[in-house]
C-alpha cells in the first residue's frame, strides 16, 4: 500500500529538548515536505526536498531542520523546541512539487 | 489541542443536497489547483486538480471550475452524503518553473443525515 509514515503520532515534550519526527514513503517520490497546520493559518511549508541531498527552506522554516540523506527518508529536527513549536506537523511526498502530494496522517506535538 | 476545523468557514448541507465550496486563490501566475479533503485526524487526502488549460473537470461526484478572471475555483459535490463531512482545501501552483503548493485556509463541509 502506497503510504506516507510519520513517527510518532503525538508527543508532549518540554522545552529545549531535542526531538526529531520521522518520515518514511514508500513511492520512490523524488520530492517530500513538510508543513504545520494551525488552527486559522492552515497548511503552511516549513521544508521541502526536491530530490536526495536537496533541501530548501518553505514559508516557515526557523527553529527547524531537514536531511535528506535517503530518497524514502525526511526527518523534521527540532534542535530546541519553544511552546510556539506546537502544532500538527504533517510529511507529504510526491514525483515534484507540482504534483499532487501524498500525506501522512499527522504528528501532533506539545512543546510545554 | 484546537482543531484544526475551528476558526473556518463552514458549510451545512443535508444529506443528498449538492455542495459548492468557493476559493479565491491569490497568484495570477498560478496554473494548477488541487482541491484537498481533509478528515478529523487525517492528514489532506487529493480529491481532484485541474490546470489553467481548463474551466471544468470532473470527477467522480465532483467538480471543479475555474474562473481565471477573477481567480477563483470551486468545488461541487453532488448527492453530498454524511461521508463527505470534512474540511476541504485548495491548493495552486505554477507549472513553468520550479514551485511547490501554496494552500488556501479550508472551509469545513458538515453534512447532516
Amino acid at each position: 500500500e502506497a503510504q506516507v509514515t510519520q513517527n510518532p503520532r503525538y508527543l508532549i515534550t518540554v522545552t529545549g529538548k531535542k526531538l526529531t519526527v520521522t518520515c518514511s514513503q514508500n513511492m520512490n517520490h523524488e520530492y517530500m515536505s513538510w508543513y504545520r497546520q494551525d488552527p486559522g493559518l492552515g497548511l503552511r511549508q516549513i521544508y521541502y526536498s526536491m530530490n536526495v541531498e536537496v533541501t530548501d527552506k518553505g514559508d516557515v522554516p526557523e527553529g527547524y531542520k531537514v536531511s535528506r540523506k535517503e530518497k524514502r527518508n525526511f526527518p523534521l529536527i527540532l534542535e530546541s523546541p519553544s511552546p510556539n513549536q506546537t502544532s500538527l506537523y504533517f510529511c507529504a511526498s510526491s514525483t515534484s512539487g507540482r504534483q499532487p502530494q501524498h500525506f501522512g496522517d499527522g504528528t501532533r506535538l506539545s512543546i510545554l | 489541542g484546537e482543531s484544526v476545523g475551528l476558526h473556518l468557514p463552514t458549510l451545512s448541507v443535508q444529506e443528498g443536497d449538492n455542495s459548492i465550496i468557493n476559493c479565491a486563490y491569490s497568484n495570477s501566475a498560478s496554473d494548477y489547483f488541487i482541491w484537498y479533503k481533509q478528515e478529523s485526524g487525517k492528514g489532506p487526502q487529493f480529491i481532484i486538480d485541474i490546470r489553467s488549460n481548463m474551466d471544468k473537470r470532473q470527477g467522480q461526484r465532483v467538480t471543479v471550475l475555474l474562473n481565471k478572471t477573477v481567480k477563483h475555483l470551486s468545488l461541487q459535490i453532488a448527492a453530498t452524503q454524511p461521508g463527505d463531512s470534512a474540511v476541504y482545501f485548495c491548493a495552486e501552483a505554477t507549472l513553468s518553473g520550479y514551485s511547490t503548493l501554496t494552500f488556501g485556509k479550508g472551509t469545513m463541509l458538515l453534512v447532516s443525515p
